[in-house]
């Protein structure tokens, strides 16, 4: 069935170092695709996405990288910061399946002071 | 403006018990998703919601229905409680005629004793 997968379940950075949490997905005719940092004990929340119609986004402090080619999705975080502590999660969405949104297992992002 | 509210917070049953769960959706909102979430996993899509009908299902058996109110708001019903049905039940709402991304609540904590 269609799955989003992540490659590396933690990751440890020192603080104000960048850091790289990488994705994997399998449905090719996905259109979209979002970034979720889910703190302990609350909810998914955005951060930031990306339309199948483009490579590279960037916001505050984070950027998303798609490769359509080898279907595999980046989130980049500049001078991560220890509230940036969380599990991160990739999910993708198509347009024609309406709103189901499919999820990865989650990073869990460790920042050291 | 309040974002997606559930309640409870937290619940404990016992097998073969009935539970329900309740969601608000963000202001402005009209359509509610609900998926579950177990422990280290990501959020699986259980069903949407839009006026008031159910337009999407995930793989998840009859024991799980919901409904949607006129005023967006959302509950989940599950029947027959299960200990595999412990988890973290979350509700998201967007606007149907909308691209924007989906808003979570912080969920709720389900015990199955």
């Amino acid at each position: 069935g269609e799955s989003v997968g992540l490659h590396l379940p933690t990751l440890s950075v020192q603080e104000g170092d960048n850091s790289i949490i990488n994705c994997a997905y399998s449905n090719s005719a996905s259109d979209y695709f979002i970034w979720y940092k889910q703190e302990s004990g609350k909810g998914p929340q955005f951060i930031i996405d990306i339309r199948s119609n483009m490579d590279k986004r960037q916001g505050q402090r984070v950027t998303v990288l798609l490769n359509k080619t080898v279907k595999h999705l980046s989130l980049q975080i500049a001078a991560t910061q220890p509230g940036d502590s969380a599990v991160y999660f990739c999910a993708e969405l198509s347009y024609n399946q309406g709103g189901k949104l499919i999820f990865g297992q989650g990073t869990e992002l460790s920042v050291k002071p | 403006d309040a974002g997606v509210t559930q309640s409870p917070t937290h619940l404990i049953k016992t097998r073969g018990q009935q539970v329900t769960l309740r969601c608000s959706p963000k202001s402005g909102h009209d359509t509610v998703s609900w998926y579950q979430q177990a422990l280290g996993q990501g959020p699986q899509f259980i069903f949407q919601y839009y006026e008031e009908e159910e337009r999407q299902r995930g793989n998840f058996p009859d024991r799980f229905s919901g409904h949607q109110f006129p005023n967006y708001s959302s509950e989940l019903n599950v029947n027959a409680l299960l200990l595999g049905d412990s988890a973290l039940y979350l509700c998201a709402s967007r606007t149907r005629r909308s691209n924007q991304p989906q808003h979570f609540g912080d969920g709720t904590r389900l015990s199955i004793l």
